[in-house]
């Protein structure tokens, strides 16, 4: 079984550049979830996805952050326009219906200039 | 609002010897911990979990305590090796399907 998948794996942007993450769940999996680590800190929730429909965004920064699933499958987190303070690594995981487990991609590294 | 402390945030022990984190978390609604361990450079990997009606379980050299009246949980691991190096997170979570609540994380260091 394949795992979580993410892309890219690391990304170098310019302060007011765009930057989309995409992730690929476990094939079957209905729940997406973004997270995020910044600076070393504690890894933070900031979305959960049920198939394509956004079921708790609460832990999104602001409204630079944008995420998608359309069809339920993969998912893309943009952010527009960049700021330093994104400079992180995110985070993908997935889970299948009501199980607890959580299945994590390998992140994407992002460094914002 | 939810929160998960984790002490300390590095540790240093001698190969052999075994190593405790310590967690607390503030809400009552969370009733399923796991612990991941991050590797350097790659993806977080759940290593045990625990469940609030549990308050022990172990799995060979790894064990975890629940105190759910104290809000406490700690991970245990016994006759530490090289490859236990690595950063660990103990996180909460509430209902099935839900966010995952991360502590801040442990540096683990094992002495040769």
């Amino acid at each position: 079984e394949a795992g979580v998948t993410q892309f890219p794996s690391h990304s170098v942007i310019e302060k007011g550049q765009t930057v989309t993450l995409r992730c690929d769940p476990i094939s079957g999996h209905d729940n997406l979830y973004w997270y995020r680590r910044v600076m070393g800190k504690e890894i933070k929730f900031l979305l959960h996805f049920v198939k394509e429909s956004k079921q708790d965004e609460s832990g999104m920064p602001n409204n630079r952050f944008l995420a998608e699933r359309t069809g339920g499958t993969y998912s893309t987190l943009k952010v527009q326009p960049a700021e330093l303070e994104d400079s992180g690594v995110y985070f993908c995981a997935s889970s299948q219906g009501q199980n607890l487990q959580q299945y994590f991609g390998p992140g994407t590294r992002l460094t914002v200039t | 609002g939810e929160n998960v402390e984790q002490h300390p945030s590095t540790l240093s022990v001698q190969e052999g010897d075994s190593a405790v984190i310590k967690c607390t978390y503030s809400d009552s609604a969370s009733n399923y911990f796991p612990w991941y361990k991050q590797e350097l450079g790659k993806r977080p990997q759940l290593i045990i979990d625990i469940r609030s009606n549990v308050g022990e379980k172990k799995d060979q050299r790894i064990a975890v305590t629940l105190n759910k009246t104290a809000k406490h949980f700690s991970l245990h691991i016994t006759e530490t090796q090289p490859e236990d190096s690595a950063v660990y997170f103990c996180a909460g979570q509430g209902s099935s399907a839900s966010k995952i609540i991360f502590g801040s994380g442990t540096r683990l260091s094992i002495r040769p």
